[in-house]
């Protein structure tokens, strides 16, 4: 079974632009989870998706979106870039909700804001 | 609200040595709690998790036990080996099913 592919791997941009990160979970998961992890903050979640609905959100402002397909492939998005948005961007996905359900992570967007 | 704290690192150990490394949380109900690991230039993997009270999680040699009388989810490992640096976090799933993380420590282990 495949894991959770991010893409891409490695993003360069400039303050004021907007990126956009993808992410496949492994094939019958439903929900995604999306991380930032940075040296200052550490690892802050961002948003969980599950079946095409955003069911839970942390504390992050307007300029980070999220939305989940029908095949359950989410992508994020963060727009009007800031340079303290450089961090690398974990995705995780797991089977369902529960609290026991395990987050299988993929390997990360490094984004560089310039 | 829910937190996890974990000691500070960089732990250094030499090889062969016993490992524990500190994560205590506070939570309201009763979370999960996970252990986590990062390799360099890799993405999070599950160490070991623990569901309720006395459970004890256990991977690959490490160990940690679920103590709600001192709110505490310590990683121990017996002898570690080179191949054991990492950073390692400790967690806690809240009721809303969102992961709550601590800092991380950075593990180095020396020949």
């Amino acid at each position: 079974k495949a894991g959770v592919t991010q893409t891409p791997r490695y993003l360069i941009k400039t303050r004021g632009q907007q990126v956009t990160l993808s992410c496949s979970p492994i094939s019958g998961h439903r929900s995604v989870s999306w991380y930032q992890q940075t040296p200052g903050q550490g690892l802050q979640f961002l948003f969980e998706y599950f079946s095409e609905t955003q069911r839970n959100k942390g504390n992050f402002p307007g300029r980070f979106s999220g939305r989940q397909f029908s095949n359950s492939r989410s992508e994020m998005n963060v727009s009007t870039l800031e340079l303290g948005d450089s961090a690398l961007y974990l995705c995780a996905s797991s089977s369902d909700r529960g609290p026991y359900n395990e987050q299988f992570f993929g390997p990360g967007t490094r984004l560089t804001v310039l | 609200g829910n937190s996890v704290t974990q000691m500070e690192g960089p732990v250094t150990l030499s090889e062969e040595a016993f490992l524990t490394i500190n994560c205590t949380y506070t939570a309201t109900g009763y979370p999960s709690l996970f252990w986590y690991v990062q390799y360099p230039g890799e993405g999070l993997q599950l160490l070991l998790k623990a569901t309720k009270a006395d459970d004890k999680g256990s991977n690959k040699g490490f160990e940690a036990t679920y103590r709600k009388e001192t709110t505490s989810f310590h990683l121990e490992k017996g002898s570690v080996q080179v191949s054991d640096s990492a950073v390692y976090f400790c967690a806690l799933r809240d009721s809303n099913y969102q992961l709550i993380w601590g800092a991380g420590t950075k593990l180095i282990i020396k020949p």
